[in-house]
């Protein structure tokens, strides 16, 4: 199947510091990728949907200017969570829809990020 | 509004049980995909299966296998002759069909912790 990573697989900051996250498909093509966290022992909260060449779409609650998502081509979404405090320590998912196979989504390997 | 219940949070079995994983959903849309999702203590999260809301055929796949019932809006999920490696949170999700401006977007439920005993 078709393989979306991560980068960094986990990271430990300081509180106030900001942290880019890259989600990529390596071998297809996304229109979309989505954004999810996950806190400790809960369930995947899907935070933003990311289309290529515009603007992200947020879920309610979630905070666009704390998040800042980034689809600068068909292969690599970033998002950024800007001056991150300790309640941003979660572990955030993406996942790419492919251009071709409209029914399919894959997901990458998570990233785990702890803020000191 | 979409959404998925997994009413047991935790199932403990002894290995070469079987054990069935429930999943119920509410949904207002008439095309829809259901999911299963494991998830082993790496975080990442493994596909198993993907159902379109007008196939209500059972499948199996290996040990593993799914009765989807759209009368009753429940998706169950079994392991037959459960293994220790099967230990892991397992998510029914849903999403709405393609075409629909949120489709792709996946509603999880809240994960079963399946943990199974050598």
């Amino acid at each position: 199947g078709a393989v979306v990573s991560q980068h960094p697989s986990w990271v430990i900051c300081k509180s106030g510091t900001s942290v880019k996250i890259e989600c990529r498909s390596l071998d297809f093509q996304a229109t979309t990728m989505f954004w999810y966290r996950q806190f400790p022992k809960q369930s995947l909260m899907l935070m933003a949907t990311s289309n290529e060449g515009s603007k992200a779409t947020y879920e309610q609650g979630v905070e666009k200017d704390k998040f800042l998502i980034n689809h600068a081509s068909l292969t690599l979404s970033t998002l950024t969570v800007t001056s991150a405090h300790p309640e941003d320590s979660s572990f955030y998912i993406c996942s790419a829809k492919s251009a071709e196979e409209i029914n399919e989504q894959f997901f990458g390997p998570g990233t785990r990020l702890t803020v000191l | 509004a979409q959404k998925v219940t997994q009413a047991q949070t935790e199932i403990s079995v002894v290995e070469k049980e079987d054990v069935t994983l429930d999943c119920v959903y509410e949904t207002r849309d008439t095309t829809y995909y259901l999911f299963w999702y494991k998830q082993p203590p790496s975080g990442e999260l493994v596909f198993l299966i993907r159902r379109n809301s007008f196939d209500e055929q059972n499948e199996i796949s290996g040990r593993y296998s799914w009765n989807f019932q759209k009368s009753t809006s429940s998706f169950n999920f079994t392991i037959t002759a459960s293994q220790v490696v099967d230990s892991a949170v397992y998510f029914c999700a849903l999403s709405e069909e393609f075409g629909g401006t949120s489709y792709g977007k996946l509603t999880f439920g809240q994960g079963t912790i399946l943990t199974v005993h050598p």
